[in-house]
């Protein structure tokens, strides 16, 4: 199955900064969805964008979906330590499968 | 509060054991999925579930099975583990409903010798 790729494989920014990571995948899509990931942990949902919306927000997240270019952002304003966290996105086509990218590392250094 | 539950965090078994994981999730969820996920591999899916003792190959099924006899709780099966089984498997579940966000468990660090 084609994954979604996301960019940059890392990053690493002050608190206080704005992150951006983006997403690309390859084949159509009815939904995208973020997660996050705590050092040797489970994943937690953070959002889900359908196919139709164009921008999602949620606290200091906002997510954006560009099916045109096959792509998405999620941009984490006003970083904290505490974000710091491995970031994936999921493509959904349909059925109950997600296909998982491998994931953007972020560091907030306080 | 959502939960999924994992058997254990940790795990050391030797080349050539039978290996059981077990997934408990208590939101009466549909669906249920095994990954394994490994560095600069991501999440790869083993097995999913969309109902008791039904199962669908993920896209990467050899050397595993699984097992769903109440709606509760999906096993993964090592048969016979091996050296490149050694990773972390991570259960998730869903609800049945399309889109739907997956809840994930804690993850079980296997490692075999």
């Amino acid at each position: 199955s084609q994954q979604g790729e996301e960019d940059p494989q890392a990053l690493s920014i002050q608190e206080g900064e704005n992150a951006t990571m983006n997403c690309s995948y390859k084949t159509s899509i009815n939904n995208l969805q973020w997660y996050r990931q705590n050092s040797g942990r489970g994943l937690v949902h953070l959002i889900l964008i359908r196919s139709n919306e164009r921008e999602k927000h949620s606290g200091r997240l906002r997510v954006t979906l560009d099916t045109s270019k096959k792509s998405s952002s999620l941009l984490i304003t006003a970083s904290r330590a505490a974000d710091t966290a491995s970031y994936f996105c999921a493509t959904g086509a349909g059925s109950y499968q997600l296909t998982f990218g491998k994931g953007t590392k972020l560091s907030v250094i306080p | 509060d959502v939960k999924v539950t994992q058997s254990s965090r940790y795990l050391v078994k030797r080349t050539g054991e039978k290996v059981f994981l077990e997934c408990v999730q208590d939101m009466d969820h549909e669906n249920m999925f095994w990954y394994r996920q490994d560095p600069g591999l991501g999440l790869r899916l083993i097995y999913f579930s969309y109902d008791v003792k039904m199962k669908e190959k993920g896209d990467i099924p050899e050397g595993y099975s699984v097992s769903r006899e109440k709606k509760e709780r999906f096993s993964l099966i090592l048969e016979s583990a091996s050296t490149n089984q050694t990773s972390m498997y991570l259960c998730a579940s869903s609800r049945s409903s399309s889109p739907s966000e997956q809840y994930f468990g804690p993850g079980t660090r296997l490692t075999v010798t």
